[in-house]
């Protein structure tokens, strides 16, 4: 089974719009969350990186949010972009070995004009 | 500052046939990933290195596939003999490793086609 459950799989949102995509993770104990970006034909790109004790982190229009005690995060976009459609993935790290990242299937997130 | 390069970006290759994907990481880099990316499966960690020697190869599907890292500044992974089941995105990735929060550098990946 899965440590790493997004939802939902797939959304579409006009352009200026917001939206949050949401990761639930039975990673224990573990060190960092991440969520990360992957536009088409392109890696991932680590977008912003939360530890246990912090419960947000933003990067220009995109916001997390951790909630360690019930192992949930939340992504949002606000005021979406064209540039915004792509991928985004939830990605644990365990405290132990933390190198073996443990990956969400991701939200593909299409905007529209 | 270069990022990770992979080469080639897309691999068409016949059931049988020997592949070989190449990865340069970072440069002061230390450790090393390659991945698989499927739809089905998503991302997969398949071997790990550090400081060039292999930590972790629990991910490497089978015997048909090998990686080396002969030196800190490239890398490859082998797959022989391919088979159709092999066809995904092959990523290579490298940090800095001190400790800590250390964020993995993904490249632009392999596309392969077994067919």
């Amino acid at each position: 089974k899965n440590q790493v459950e997004q939802s939902p799989q797939s959304l579409i949102i006009l352009e200026g719009k917001n939206c949050t995509l949401q990761c639930n993770y039975t990673v224990s104990p573990f060190s960092n969350l991440r969520w990360y970006k992957q536009d088409t034909g392109r890696g991932p790109v680590s977008l912003t990186i939360m530890t246990f004790s912090e419960n947000t982190k933003s990067n220009g229009r995109y916001t997390a949010t951790l909630d360690a005690d019930t192992k949930q995060s939340s992504l949002h976009i606000t005021a979406s972009q064209l540039s915004d459609s792509a991928s985004y993935i939830c990605v644990v790290s365990p405290q132990i070995n933390d190198y073996k990242l443990s990956f969400g299937a991701g939200t593909t997130v299409t905007v529209r004009a | 500052d270069a990022g990770v390069i992979q080469s080639p970006r897309h691999e068409v290759t016949e059931m049988g046939q020997e592949v070989t994907l190449r990865c340069k990481p970072i440069s002061g880099h230390n450790s090393l990933f390659w991945y698989r990316q499927t739809m089905m499966r998503g991302l997969e960690l398949l071997i790990y290195f550090n400081n060039n020697v292999p930590i972790d190869d629990s991910g490497m599907p089978e015997d048909r596939f090998s990686a080396k890292m002969p030196n800190a500044s490239f890398s490859t992974l082998k797959i022989q003999p391919s088979e159709p089941r092999d066809s995904a995105v092959y990523f290579c990735a490298s940090r800095r490793e001190r400790g800590g929060t250390d964020t993995q550098y993904f490249g632009p990946g392999t596309r392969l086609t077994v067919l």
